[in-house]
């Protein structure tokens, strides 16, 4: 089955601790992103990458870091500079070329900083 | 700039009552018009789309239309059933790999 995995669903963290959220996915995508969401908020965007090697910022990228080492895997880490990681965090993936416009989600990773 | 605004929730509804969630955009350019559903504590998944002006997306009775003379993209359901109840999203693509997002529109439909 073709998909995106994250994991994990859960995660409770000390405050000041850096943590690091897994997103997989195999559908041969190029694109992949980070989302924010909290509640009674819409998806906010943290990072995105187009490709492997390259990533750019969102518009809440501040506090967060991202790799693209591998087209499969987009990680992201959340450091303790970032205010108020308390969140739900989505993943997704698009294809590449101009009919290609759809996102697919992952599961997402509840985060909970203590 | 590039942005969604929809009707704001929470939407309590009867089984078998009349949807409509209302979504405007603003865009540079033609966007790509997208309905997301989001179940309790699952990621998003597509509903429906339209990629231009007047195109209709449909799926599992939900539809919306692309009205670009009104910068509208309005989700409806002529009966809902309890287990249409999520959060529904309105997003948009422009040119590029950049999606824009609205709040989101949570629905409950009880028996």
């Amino acid at each position: 089955d073709g998909g995106i995995t994250q994991s994990p669903k859960y995660l409770f963290r000390k405050e000041g601790q850096n943590v690091t959220l897994s997103c997989e996915q195999n559908l041969n995508h190029d694109a992949m992103y980070w989302y924010r969401q909290d509640p009674g908020q819409g998806l906010r965007l943290i990072y995105y990458s187009q490709i492997v090697n390259d990533f750019q910022k969102g518009d809440i990228a501040e506090g967060y870091s991202v790799s693209r080492e591998k087209k499969e895997s987009f990680p992201l880490t959340v450091t303790s500079a970032q205010k108020n990681p308390t969140a739900f965090y989505l993943c997704a993936s698009k294809a590449s070329g101009r009919t290609a416009d759809t996102q697919y989600f992952g599961p997402g990773t509840r985060l909970t900083v203590l | 700039g590039n942005s969604v605004t929809q009707m704001e929730g929470p939407v309590t509804l009867s089984e078998e009552a009349f949807l409509t969630i209302n979504c405007t955009y603003t865009a540079t350019g033609y966007p790509s018009l997208f309905w997301y559903v989001q179940y309790p504590g699952e990621g998003l998944q597509l509903l429906l789309k339209a990629t231009k002006a007047d195109d209709k997306g449909s799926n599992k009775g939900f539809e919306a239309t692309y009205r670009k003379e009104t910068t509208s993209f309005h989700l409806e359901k002529g009966s809902v059933q309890v287990s249409d109840s999520a959060v529904y999203f309105c997003a948009l693509k422009i040119t590029g790999n950049q999606f824009y997002f609205g709040t989101g529109t949570s629905l409950t439909v009880i028996p």
